[in-house]
């Protein structure tokens, strides 16, 4: 079965810093990635999928963005971080039946 | 279009009682159905899964959910509130046709479960 790394599992950064936070998945090959956030006390906003390498489709414009630069490997990151970035952004990739498994999650302050 | 409606965002009971946890979608497809659960600060884990298969659906720490089409419901149900079952769940909708293959989630906004001692 799967499994799915995130590192760092928390970091606080100041406003106008960049940003990069790592998933990795084991367990799987060619799976679907996604990167959601979930901001304190609201649901799971989409923010990116990827399909494949070097393939991103992006749900919400924003000042993030993301990369796959391996199969396994997803990459979350910003240029300049606002505080709206705040909040717990989760890696998932897809498993047998359409369900989603979830990495544990990193859990962003910006100040 | 699919979507999916969480009823209640809290719902409180005492230990050793039932759970019920409800959610409504809609879907121009044939969906998948899931719940999932989320303790403080750690990612979610899938609870249980709905595919066309049986209706009655079980799932781990003794959870289980019902499809009902006639009614677009998949409520989620515990006969006996553990402490440890104290945490947000959500319930989640899949229309893979629709998603075009991305395996678009529709996640509902979630409810707070609080279990009393």
């Amino acid at each position: 079965s799967q499994t799915i790394h995130q590192w760092p599992a928390t970091l606080v950064q100041p406003v106008g810093s960049p940003l990069s936070l790592e998933c990795t998945v084991e367990g799987t090959s060619n799976p679907n990635l996604y990167w959601y956030r979930q901001a304190a006390g609201r649901g799971l906003q989409l923010l990116f999928y990827s399909v494949g390498i070097g393939q991103i489709s992006s749900e919400v414009p924003q000042n993030l963005s993301a990369s796959r630069p391996q199969d396994r490997q997803f990459i979350l990151s910003s240029k300049k971080l606002l505080l709206s970035d705040s909040g717990f952004y989760l890696c998932a990739c897809t498993g047998g039946l359409s369900e989603q498994y979830f990495g544990p999650g990193t859990r962003l302050t910006v100040t | 279009a699919q979507s999916v409606t969480q009823l209640d965002s809290h719902v409180s009971v005492s230990e050793g009682t039932p759970v019920l946890l409800r959610c409504n979608y809609s879907s121009s497809y044939s969906p998948s159905l899931f719940w999932y659960v989320q303790h403080p600060n750690k990612g979610l884990q899938l609870l249980l899964k709905y595919t066309s298969a049986a209706t009655l659906v079980k799932g781990i720490n003794g959870f289980e959910a019902e499809f009902k089409k006639s009614e677009t419901s998949f409520h989620l149900t515990k006969p006996s509130a553990h402490m440890s079952d104290a945490a947000e769940y959500f319930c989640v909708v899949s229309d893979r046709i629709w998603s075009g293959g991305a395996d678009g989630l529709t996640f509902g906004k979630g409810t707070h479960l609080i279990i009393q001692p």
